[in-house]
C-alpha cells in the first residue's frame, strides 16, 4: 500500500543554520507532492508544491526538492529563525488522485 | 489570515448532546472537506463535497453527519459522541476537488472538540 513517511519526528536545529525536512514515499509515484506548515492548535498552511518532473522550487527562504529516483522530497529553511518552529506536513494525493494523504509531520525547533 | 473560516473554536459535549460545526468560505471554492486530526498526528480526511455533493465518506461512523447547505457553506452534525471522538476538526476547502492536479487545500483554523 501506498506510503509516506517523514523521517524525523523532531528536529532542533540553532537559528541561522539550514533545517532540512526528509519525505519518503513508497509502492506509488505521486504526481507531485506538497508542504504545509502547522502552529500548536492551527490549521496546516500551504507552502510549496512541488511536480514530479521539477527538481526544484524556491520560495524566499524555502526551496524543496523531488527525486523520483530515490522517491523522496527535501524541504529546507535557510537561514533559520525561532518563528520557523512549527510542523511541516509532506502530503501528496493518493493513487487516482482523488485524495490528499499527509505525513505524520516533523516538528522543528529553532533555538535563538 | 486564513480564509476558511469555523465556528465554534471550542466545544465540549456530553455524550447525549447534538451539537453542530460550521464553516465558511467565499473564495469560489468547489470542494470543501472535513478532516479530523489527533493530537501529534496527520489530519485525516473524513468527508469530501464536490460541487456541494458528498463524493467521498471515509466510513466515518454515522454519529457524524454531514451537510453542505450551499456552495460556501458546510456543517458538521454531531450527535452521540464519544471520548475517543475529542479531537481537532478542520475543515478546509480547494478550488476543485484533488483529482485536478496540485490543487491547494486551505485549511481553517479548526474546531476543538471534546467529548465527556
Amino acid at each position: 500500500s501506498q506510503k509516506i513517511e517523514q523521517n524525523s519526528e523532531a528536529l532542533n536545529i540553532q537559528e541561522g543554520k539550514t533545517a532540512t525536512l526528509t519525505c519518503n514515499y513508497t509502492n506509488y509515484s505521486p504526481a507531485y507532492l506538497q508542504w504545509y506548515r502547522q502552529d500548536p492548535g492551527r490549521g496546516p498552511v500551504f507552502l510549496l508544491l512541488i511536480r514530479e518532473n521539477e527538481k526544484e522550487k524556491r520560495k524566499e527562504r524555502l526551496k524543496v526538492t523531488f527525486d523520483t529516483t530515490l522517491k523522496q522530497s527535501l524541504f529546507h529553511i535557510t537561514a533559520s529563525q525561532p518563528a520557523d518552529s512549527a510542523t511541516y506536513l509532506c502530503a501528496h494525493p493518493n493513487t487516482g488522485g482523488f485524495k490528499t494523504i499527509f505525513g505524520a509531520g516533523t516538528r522543528l525547533f529553532v533555538k535563538a | 489570515d486564513t480564509e476558511v473560516t469555523q465556528t465554534p473554536k471550542h466545544l465540549v459535549m456530553g455524550m447525549t448532546n447534538k451539537k453542530s460545526l460550521k464553516c465558511e468560505q467565499h473564495m469560489g471554492h468547489r470542494a470543501m472537506y472535513w478532516y479530523k486530526q489527533k493530537a501529534k498526528k496527520p489530519p485525516e480526511l473524513m468527508f469530501v463535497y464536490s460541487y456541494e455533493k458528498l463524493s467521498i465518506n471515509e466510513s466515518v461512523p454515522s454519529r457524524f453527519s454531514p451537510e453542505c447547505p450551499n456552495s460556501s457553506l458546510l456543517n458538521l452534525h454531531l450527535h452521540a459522541l464519544q471520548p475517543e471522538d475529542s479531537a481537532l476538526y478542520l475543515c478546509a476547502s480547494s478550488q476543485d476537488e484533488v483529482r485536478t492536479s496540485g490543487n491547494t487545500i486551505y485549511f481553517g483554523e479548526g474546531s476543538w472538540l471534546t467529548v465527556v
